[in-house]
């Protein structure tokens, strides 16, 4: 079955400082793997995927991510956090058409001043 | 920027009532899902239409609820009847289509609290 960890439940980082958000997915097939964040009582807002081609993937806001194959890892990244990216992160796995979505369990980004 | 719209926002209600959610996809999205976010979790999938089918309902307690798209655009989550365990948010995503690749974009969800 397909399946995304997402390994940290929070991450703290100050302002100006790189963020990343770890994420890593079961081996089955070439995965579609998406990135989405949250803010309080919202819906989730889509950040960025990785379909195939180019491991190094660029999204809104200044986040992007890479994909790993070997490590089966998806991690997001950001060059330099801002206090209006504090929020919850998800990533999420799909291999086909045929297959559900699948959420990891989400982490909460804390960026402070 | 078109968005997914869903009412109401908040929703309480107490247990062994009938609840029900709307949902209004992007326009032109053929996809149309329906999650259920527990506090502090990732969403889970209910249901899935394509146009005006279900394709995926394997999550969805039949028991209690139910789903339809009647004329494949809009569509309708109920529970019935509501018990204390149901208390999340739900939330409505549609995509252009069904495959993997596809993108969802999600609506702003409706809180469920059941006393």
């Amino acid at each position: 079955a397909q399946s995304v960890a997402q390994p940290e439940d929070q991450v703290n980082v100050a302002e100006g400082n790189p963020l990343t958000v770890k994420c890593t997915y079961s081996v089955s097939g070439n995965p579609y793997l998406f990135w989405y964040v949250q803010y309080p009582n919202r819906g989730l807002q889509f950040l960025l995927k990785y379909i195939t081609g180019d491991n190094l993937v660029k999204g809104s806001y200044g986040f992007e991510a890479e994909f790993n194959k070997s490590q089966t890892s998806f991690h997001l990244k950001k060059p330099s956090a801002l206090v209006s990216d504090s929020a919850l992160y998800f990533c999420a796995v799909r291999y086909n058409a045929g297959n559900m979505l699948t959420f990891g369990g989400g982490t909460r980004l804390m960026v402070k001043p | 920027e078109a968005e997914v719209a869903q009412s109401p926002r908040y929703k309480i209600t107490e247990k062994s009532q009938a609840v029900a959610f709307w949902c209004d996809p992007i326009s032109g999205h053929a996809t149309l899902y329906w999650y259920r976010q527990i506090l502090g979790q990732g969403p889970e999938l209910l249901v899935q239409f394509q146009d005006e089918s279900v394709v995926d309902d394997s999550q969805l307690p039949k028991d209690r609820f139910s789903a339809e798209r009647l004329k494949g655009v809009d569509s309708t989550l109920k529970i019935q009847p509501a018990e204390l365990g149901d208390s999340a948010m739900y939330l409505c995503a549609s995509s252009l289509r069904a495959g993997g690749q596809e993108t969802q974009y999600f609506g702003p969800g409706t809180r469920l609290l059941v006393l």
